[in-house]
């Protein structure tokens, strides 16, 4: 069964730019949930979906934003890049959500901002 | 607003040792709590999941207890070999508003010595 798939795995963007991340969770999966990590913060949560509804959403501004499609595949948007935006974006599936569902993490998209 | 600490943050031991890492969340009325491991470069990869129903979940040489009623989890890692070698962390639900996402310690990075 394949895993979580991100893509692309590396980019660097300039500030002001906007970015888009790709997630493809595991077959069969509905939830599929957006973590950034960081050295100084860790992993902290950005929002979560499940059958194309976003259930929650974390404490990040508005240039954050997410969408899943039909096929539960899901993307993150950020909107005029800033330095601190630099980070690992990591997806993870679940079958119903973290609620009772352990998580599965793609490998991450490795955003530089400069 | 539920915080995660993990203690310690860093642990080196020798191979075939036994040894215990600590998790300790704010908020008590969790649902469940996860512990994942984190190899360099990598995404995170759930070891185990328990309900808040549970005292004690086990797969192989690990074992993760819970005890809501003092905020704690232990991770318990028996015969450790070099392959334990990693980032562990342990996630409680993320109490943003909602009843997804989760919230992440800042992990222990272990490291098992030949």
């Amino acid at each position: 069964k394949a895993g979580v798939t991100q893509t692309p795995r590396y980019l660097i963007k300039t500030r002001g730019q906007q970015v888009t991340l790709s997630c493809s969770p595991i077959s069969g999966h509905r939830s599929v949930s957006w973590y950034q990590q960081t050295p100084g913060q860790g992993l902290q949560f950005l929002f979560e979906y499940f059958s194309e509804t976003q259930r929650n959403k974390g404490n990040f501004p508005g240039r954050f934003s997410g969408r899943q499609f039909s096929n539960s595949r899901s993307e993150m948007n950020v909107s005029t890049l800033e330095l601190g935006d630099s980070a690992l974006y990591l997806c993870a599936s679940s079958v119903g959500g973290s609620y009772n569902s352990p998580l599965h993490f793609g490998n991450g998209t490795r955003l530089t901002v400069t | 607003k539920q915080e995660v600490t993990q203690i310690p943050a860093a642990l080196s031991v020798p191979e075939g040792e036994n040894l215990v890492l600590n998790c300790s969340f704010t908020d008590s009325a969790i649902y469940n709590l996860q512990w994942f491991r984190q190899d360099p470069g990598k995404g995170l990869t759930s070891l185990l999941l328990i309900q808040s129903s549970q005292r004690e979940q086990t797969s192989g040489r690990l074992n993760a207890s819970l005890d809501k009623s003092s905020g704690r989890s232990t991770l318990y890692i028996a015969a450790s070999q070099p392959g334990d070698s990693a980032t562990y962390l342990c996630a409680g639900p993320y109490s943003g508003g909602g009843a997804d996402g989760l919230t992440f310690g800042k992990g222990t990075h272990l490291i098992i010595q030949p």
